[in-house]
């Protein structure tokens, strides 16, 4: 079983929809858990971080954590074109970071 | 904001030669590096650890001999492929922690495509 699992998509929403992305993991000592933007041959880029159960929002963009189930979720409202990327999450435990395997996201005009 | 660059951003050597990637923070201090690699639609893999001045710490699986890690400076990293093979064609990635930031904080580079012909 993989430490952090994501489905791999491609999830393809029309421009305006909302974006829904999960992960599960399966280690409990992680401590803190982000969502990354990477578009296409370059480096993530980080959006949000947390680190206790509950919701952070930041902009379009709302992180929910459920430690309790071991699952995450990155929640993209008004989606724009220009969201279309792959999103990672990953957590961070042991001193390292952990993703997962990425999903491909294309927002649609 | 923290800016990392990676250089080259792709190269193309051929089987048996080997080929530096360079590591470097732009505007902050980096004690600590990580270097991953990425596979075409797949996640980031960490492949190691490196502390300025010290041995990288490499994960599980990764030869070390094959890829050398220096961190000599505050903000320079450099990822050296030794005797390169195709099947080590690859994005790698680095990133690197700011002096003082929290642990789980780390900025990441554009990567650099290697293909091994």
């Amino acid at each position: 079983q993989k430490e952090v699992e994501q489905d791999p998509g491609p999830l393809s929403v029309p421009e305006g929809a909302i974006v829904s992305l999960n992960c599960t993991y399966s280690n409990s000592a992680f401590q803190y858990f982000m969502w990354y933007r990477q578009y296409s041959r370059k480096g993530p880029e980080l959006l949000m971080y947390t680190y206790s159960s509950g919701n952070k929002e930041d902009g379009r963009f709302t992180a929910q954590v459920d430690k309790s189930s071991k699952y995450i979720s990155l929640f993209i409202r008004d989606s724009q074109p220009s969201d279309s990327a792959t999103y990672l999450c990953a957590i961070f435990g042991g001193n390292k970071l952990t993703f997962g395997g990425g999903t491909r996201v294309l927002v649609k005009p | 904001g923290a800016v990392v660059s990676q250089h080259p951003s792709r190269v193309i050597c051929k089987s048996g030669t080997s080929v530096k990637i360079e590591c470097r923070s732009l505007d902050f201090q980096a004690t600590t590096m990580f270097w991953y690699r990425q596979f075409p639609k797949k996640s980031l893999m960490l492949m190691a650890t490196s502390n300025e001045g010290s041995k990288a710490t490499y994960e599980q699986g990764v030869e070390k001999d094959k890829f050398l890690i220096n961190h000599a400076s505050l903000t320079l990293s450099t990822l050296t492929v030794t005797s390169a093979h195709p099947e080590d064609s690859s994005f790698y990635i680095c990133s690197a922690r700011d002096l003082g930031t929290r642990a789980y904080e780390q900025y990441f580079g554009p990567g650099t495509r290697l293909t091994v012909t």
